[in-house]
């Protein structure tokens, strides 16, 4: 059974730009959770999708942005990135999204922003 | 709010030593408590998992944790450490009922010396 999938492995943008990450679930599970990963800061949760509706929303701002498609596949985008957007992106994914199951992990996209 | 602390950063011990990790959470309500730990260039995995029931919880490759309310702690242990050990350790609470919102804790970054 194939893992969680994130790509792409490694990103670089400058600042302004704007960034679209995509996370492909294992199979059979329908809950997408995303979280940012820094040194300083640990994980942060970002926001939590199942059957294409967001269900929970951390605190980041609007320029963060996600989506989950039909294939439970999701996908997050970054606006106008600042330098301050650099860090590991982790994509996680569980059957239903029940607080008592496991996250499953992907192994990140690291994105720096120059 | 739930948070949960991990006031150790950095610890190294010596292959063979013992280990015990450090967290402490916040959390009115009965938490669900998580161990993660992330290998170099890795996602997350899981290492075990408390809801209820025996306060000590038996994880994979080794390692236990102990649920003490009293001191609102979950401290990770493993008896005799081997440098395959060498990660990155989250211990994470989330509520019972309710969706994916899980919260971490800053890491402690485990060194193994031979």
């Amino acid at each position: 059974k194939a893992g969680v999938t994130q790509t792409p492995r490694y990103l670089i943008k400058t600042r302004g730009q704007q960034v679209t990450l995509s996370c492909s679930p294992i199979s059979g599970h329908r809950s997408v959770s995303w979280y940012q990963q820094t040194p300083g800061q640990g994980l942060q949760f970002l926001f939590e999708y199942f059957s294409e509706t967001q269900r929970n929303k951390g605190n980041f701002p609007g320029r963060f942005s996600g989506r989950q498609f039909s294939n439970s596949r999701s996908e997050m985008n970054v606006s106008t990135l600042e330098l301050g957007d650099s860090a590991l992106y982790l994509c996680a994914s569980s059957r239903a999204g029940g607080n008592e199951e496991k996250l499953f992990f992907g192994s990140g996209t690291q994105l720096s922003v120059l | 709010a739930q948070s949960v602390t991990q006031p150790d950063i950095h610890i190294t011990v010596s292959e063979g030593a013992s280990l015990e990790l450090r967290c402490n959470y916040s959390y009115g309500a009965t938490p669900y408590l998580f161990w993660y730990v992330q290998s170099p260039g890795q996602g997350l995995q899981l290492l075990l998992k408390y809801f209820s029931g025996d306060t000590l919880v038996q994880g994979i490759k080794g390692f236990e944790a102990e649920f003490k309310r009293s001191q609102s702690s979950f401290n990770l242990r493993k008896p005799s450490v081997h440098w395959s050990d060498a990660a990155e350790y989250f211990c994470a609470v989330t509520t019972a009922g309710g969706y994916q919102k899980v919260t971490f804790g800053i890491g402690t970054k485990l060194q193994v010396i031979p």
